[in-house]
Parts: structure tokens; C-alpha cells; sequence
């Protein structure tokens, strides 16, 4: 069964402070995401990335940058947490399955920023 | 640009009623389209997928059918479960890896 783990379930963090949310794969996948979901929102993707050390900016990419060393490690870094960014954040990993991608997600993590 | 719509929530039915789901899009391609469930807790994962038109996907007892002429992909079960309680996203993929989701759909289902 493919794996994706988040470092924390819950994080509850002060505004200003440098924040690392952390993602694993175990599949050896290529492709790699962070999403927030917000009520009412769905998910918004913030980052995304094809590659070791590739990244591409999503559709929400403000307040964020991410890091990725090795292939199985996507990390989500908020500069300088701000209580808008409360949320749950997910990551997901995918690879090509025929004619699609399927993305596999990881549990979540609810961050709040107080 | 690409897009999902589907119908707001909460959805709640009592047990072994007939739940549909309205889902819409707007793509410019031939998407593949998706729905996903996210149950308490946990993160999301794939329900059932359908990648071009006509074909149906199905899963759990769960059925949607790739309507291009109407751009649609309601979910559709005969008879639901206290189990199939969750949060229900449809989604569609135009090109690469990413996936557009909608804002998702709670499903709540009284014994």
C-alpha cells in the first residue's frame, strides 16, 4: 500500500513564527502537492513538484515556499505564520496509472495560528 | 479556466435512502474525472474515476457516469450506509498531475 505521512496531526503555532510541515512518500512517486482545505473552499493547491528540487507555484502559493532535497521528502515551510494560514494543510503524491494521475493523500495537518 | 461545481452540503439521509450528488465542469481538453471521500480524520482517497466520455466509473457501490453533453459526473448510490458518512469531492484532471477538486459535499447518513 502506498504511504504518505505527515509529520503532525495538530500544530498550534504563534504568529511570526517559521513554520515546517513535513511530507514522506514511500512510492517512489514523482509528483508531489500541497493542498489547504478550508470549509466551503475545498483544497487549493499551494505548491507543487515534478521533481527533486522542482517546484512550481499553485494557485495560492502566498506566505509559502517549499523544499524538496530527496524524492520521497516535500516540505512546506510558512515564512512567517499569520492567523489567516489557520487551516488543514494536506500533502499527496501521485504517478501515472494508465491514461490518469491518482493521488494519493496523506492524514493532514491542522495548523492553527494564534 | 478548468473548473468543478458541485452542489453544497450537508447532504443528510437516513439509512438505505438513494443519494445522488450533482457534480459539473468546465474544461477546456478532455478531462479525466474524479470523485474522492474523505472520511473523519483521515485524508482523502480515490472513490472512483472515469476517463473519457461515456465510460462509468463505479466503486463500493458508489456510480458516476462521464456525461460530456451536459459536462457532468453526479455521484449516484442505490442505498446508503451510517458508513458512507464523509465529506465528498469531485475533481478533474485536464493535464500533467494536477487535479482541480471541488469545494466538497458532507454527506451525513442517520441509522
Amino acid at each position: 500500500d502506498v504511504k504518505v505521512t505527515q509529520s503532525s496531526r495538530y500544530l498550534v503555532k504563534r504568529t511570526g513564527e517559521k513554520v515546517f510541515l513535513e511530507c514522506v512518500q514511500d512510492m517512489d512517486h514523482e509528483n508531489m502537492f500541497w493542498y489547504r482545505q478550508d470549509p466551503g473552499l475545498g483544497l487549493r493547491l499551494i505548491y507543487f513538484s515534478y521533481d527533486v528540487k522542482m517546484k512550481e507555484k499553485g494557485d495560492i502559493p502566498e506566505g509559502y515556499s517549499v523544499s524538496r532535497e530527496k524524492k520521497e521528502r516535500f516540505s512546506l515551510i510558512l515564512e512567517s505564520a499569520s492567523t489567516n494560514q489557520t487551516s488543514m494543510y494536506l500533502c499527496a503524491s501521485s504517478f501515472l496509472q494508465g491514461a490518469f494521475y491518482e493521488q494519493y493523500f496523506g492524514p493532514g495537518t491542522r495548523l492553527t495560528v494564534t | 479556466g478548468d473548473s468543478v461545481t458541485q452542489m453544497e452540503g450537508p447532504v443528510t439521509l437516513s439509512e438505505e435512502a438513494f443519494l445522488t450528488i450533482n457534480c459539473t465542469y468546465t474544461a477546456t481538453g478532455y478531462p479525466s474525472l474524479f470523485w474522492y471521500v474523505q472520511y473523519p480524520g483521515e485524508g482523502l482517497q480515490l472513490l472512483l474515476k472515469a476517463t473519457k466520455a461515456d465510460d462509468k466509473g463505479s466503486n463500493k457501490g458508489f456510480e458516476a457516469t462521464y456525461r460530456k453533453e451536459t459536462t457532468s459526473f453526479h455521484l449516484e448510490k442505490g442505498s446508503v450506509q451510517v458508513s458512507d458518512s464523509a465529506v465528498y469531492f469531485c475533481a478533474l484532471s485536464d493535464r500533467a498531475s494536477k487535479i482541480i477538486f471541488g469545494s466538497g459535499t458532507r454527506l451525513s447518513i442517520r441509522p
